[in-house]
């Protein structure tokens, strides 16, 4: 059971905004930044979002972050089939001195 | 740009050790850390510890700690893990991460896969 906690699975229809949670405590989250990752299946993560709502170069718009106390959201709208993947969040713990994910989140595309 | 080139998939016996690289381009390589994350079949993501490129200093999950050696070869740009008294549940894909800064920016590798099967 991981120390972050995210929902396993999100859906949504085309064109829809869904949202995933990231819920941690005050040694992570909440004296940390967080960053989001996409998993397509047999690929590496892919970084979609970093210190909290940071987007790399080539991150569309539609995809945004946010921090508040020692939880995270990753938010998603107009939805597409493309983004039907596996989404983790992840940041560093202070008490145990190392790099914690969430459990990840399913997202299926209806 | 960035790139990590990671060494091809292994196998190994319960018990034996296999050691991952991960070549790096594109960037001073004496930079910020390079983390190993792994990934088990069908699983989540999980952090076996850093290497700080600089200085060489290391930092493990607890789990790993006393199994776990991580290197890094300024001359060659690359850095290096590896996981001794190898158990099934080590099976998994390895990845090494490069963290640019503070900032958490991070550039992955393609992922190593280790089998440990007797």
């Amino acid at each position: 059971q991981s120390v972050l906690t995210q929902p396993p699975s999100a859906s949504g229809t085309p064109g829809q905004r869904v949202t995933i949670s990231c819920s941690g405590s005050s040694s992570n989250i909440g004296s940390n930044t967080v960053n989001w990752y996409q998993q397509l299946p047999g690929t590496a993560p892919k970084l979609l979002i970093y210190s909290n709502n940071q987007r790399p170069s080539g991150v569309p718009y539609r995809i945004s972050g946010s921090k508040s106390g020692t939880s995270a959201s990753l938010a998603i709208s107009g939805l597409q089939s493309e983004d039907e993947a596996d989404y983790f969040c992840a940041t560093w713990d202070d008490s145990l001195n190392g790099r914690l994910f969430g459990g990840g989140t399913r997202l299926t595309v209806l | 740009q960035v790139q990590l080139v990671q060494s091809g998939a292994e196998v190994r016996k319960p018990g034996a050790s296999v050691k991952v690289s991960c070549k790096a381009s594109g960037y001073t390589f004496a930079g910020y850390y390079m983390h190993w994350v792994r990934q088990a079949p069908g699983q989540g993501l999980e952090w076996v510890g850093r290497i700080n490129q600089k200085s060489g200093d290391t930092n493990f999950a607890q789990k790993f700690q006393g199994r776990v050696t991580m290197t890094r070869d300024t001359s060659t740009s690359t850095a290096s893990m590896e996981l001794s008294r190898l158990r099934s549940d080590d099976t998994a894909v390895y990845y090494c991460v490069y963290t640019v800064s503070t900032s958490g920016f991070d550039y992955w590798g393609q992922g190593t896969l280790v089998t440990v099967s007797s």
